[in-house]
């Protein structure tokens, strides 16, 4: 069974910093590109960042391209985003999500509980 | 930027069906996936590559793409399947890069 479990959301100042965890079970990790896709309170899904499976390459969307970095450890199966510069609006809930890669497309198959990152001071 | 836009609300009675559209210029190209979110939880994905569903999601679910539309349709929907739903693709630029819709609450009562 797929399991994917978030940490490190909490309160923190604006122009501060949060490392997020994401642990994975259940799938051979290092297989899979893995990406964090957060909401804000009441609104709709943005996907942030991916990291690929093998291949080393990260992705970032434009919100957040500069001061926000993902990472993955392979050996213990555990996906992260070190967010700095914070503002207000990146408060959200962060999803941690395994993606299905296709020659055209990728999607996310898993999503995690997700973890609660309130941006204010 | 590219997006994709799903009207805010539908409503409908328990055992009509619901339909929620999804429009963007990059599905005639793109493959677009279905998501359902019920208040507290994280998001499920009920149908991926326009019209396939996931193991486990009821027959009711389905899904279609012409041009630059996609359809998620709930046949005979039921007050369980009351929830957000987000269709998802990604964009035509090359770059690894996923778009949501802005969400479409579906009301069953």
């Amino acid at each position: 069974e797929v399991q994917l479990l978030e940490s490190g959301g909490g309160l923190v100042q604006p122009g501060g910093s949060l490392r997020l965890s994401c642990a994975a079970s259940g799938f051979t990790f290092s297989n899979y590109a893995m990406s964090w896709v957060r909401q804000a309170p009441g609104k709709g899904l943005e996907w942030v960042s991916a990291f690929s499976g093998r291949g080393g390459s990260t992705y970032y969307a434009d919100s957040v391209k500069g001061r926000f970095t993902i990472s993955r450890d392979n050996s213990k199966n555990t996906l992260y985003l070190q967010m700095n510069s914070l503002r207000a609006e990146d408060t959200a809930i962060y999803y941690c999500a395994k993606e299905q890669q296709l020659v055209r497309d990728f999607y996310f198959d898993y999503w995690g509980q997700g973890t609660l990152v309130t941006v204010s001071s | 930027s590219y997006e994709l836009t799903q009207p805010p609300s539908v409503s409908v009675s328990p055992g009509q069906t619901a339909r929620i559209t999804c429009s963007g210029d990059a599905l005639p190209k793109k493959y677009a996936y279905w998501y359902q979110q019920k208040s507290g939880q994280a998001p499920v994905l009920v149908i991926y590559e326009d019209s396939k569903r996931p193991s486990g999601i009821p027959e009711r679910f389905s899904g279609s793409s012409s041009g630059t539309m996609a359809t998620l349709t709930i046949s005979g929907a039921q007050v369980e399947d009351e929830a957000d739903y987000y269709c998802y693709s990604t964009d035509s630029s090359g770059n690894h890069s996923g778009v949501f819709g802005g969400g479409t609450k579906l009301t069953v009562l």
